[in-house]
């Protein structure tokens, strides 16, 4: 069973718009969300994070809003650019789980068109 | 700022034999370093687990006869793959965690079989 889903896997997007990235997960101990960004023969880059404390993360073009809850997540990415065209990551972690084991979505590619 | 490093960065081996690889944290001490492999698939499939000062706990389909890892101190963990088949192909990445939640991978060790 996956525990933590990601929707859409693929996303299109003019420049300039927002793209919109849907994060799920099953496990309620989970207490923290980093997405990461992973652009092709690259490793994955820590892009931003939120823990289940906040409902909402925000660095820049970049937030994460946080529904608890419902056990959802999203990643928002305001004024979309070519260079934004990545795969991206959700991952999850509790707090109590030894060392720093992430549990990974299987990512939602997203191309930004000029 | 946090980085962390891999070598090499792609590495071809025949069927059979063993491959070696390293991960070093720059700019921060690495209390724990996870090893994941990422395939088309898979996604990212946890290998290891290392943190300092405990016994490394490896994932099930994982074990330390086939992958190895050694974590002698704060910046540095390695991990050789053993008798290399094809179904061990894919992009090694090393994540390392400092004080804090973050988690930072390196750029990944690609491994091909032939």
């Amino acid at each position: 069973q996956q525990q933590v889903r990601q929707s859409p896997q693929s996303l299109t997007v003019w420049e300039g718009e927002t793209a919109i990235l849907n994060c799920s997960y099953e496990n309620s101990a989970f207490d923290y969300f980093p997405w990461y960004q992973q652009f092709p023969g690259e490793g994955p880059a820590l892009l931003i994070s939120i823990l289940s404390v906040s409902d909402k993360k925000e660095d820049g073009r970049f937030t994460i809003f946080f529904n608890k809850r419902e056990k959802k997540l999203s990643l928002h990415i305001a004024d979309s650019q070519p260079g934004d065209s990545a795969t991206y990551f959700c991952a999850a972690r509790e707090t109590n789980s030894a060392g720093n084991k992430l549990t990974f979505g299987i990512g939602t590619r997203v191309l930004v068109r000029p | 700022g946090a980085l962390v490093y891999q070598y090499p960065r792609r590495t071809i081996c025949k069927s059979g034999t063993s491959m070696r690889m390293e991960c070093q944290a720059v700019g921060f001490q690495a209390t724990s370093v996870a090893w994941y492999r990422q395939s088309p698939q898979k996604t990212f499939e946890l290998i290891a687990l290392s943190t300092v000062n405990s016994a490394i706990k490896y994932e099930q389909n994982f074990t330390q006869e086939k992958f190895p890892i050694s974590h002698p101190n704060l910046s540095f963990s390695s991990m050789t793959v053993l008798n290399a088949y094809l179904e061990d192909r894919g992009l090694y990445l090393c994540g390392a965690r400092g004080a804090y939640a973050e988690q930072f991978f390196g750029p990944g060790t690609r491994l091909t079989v032939l």
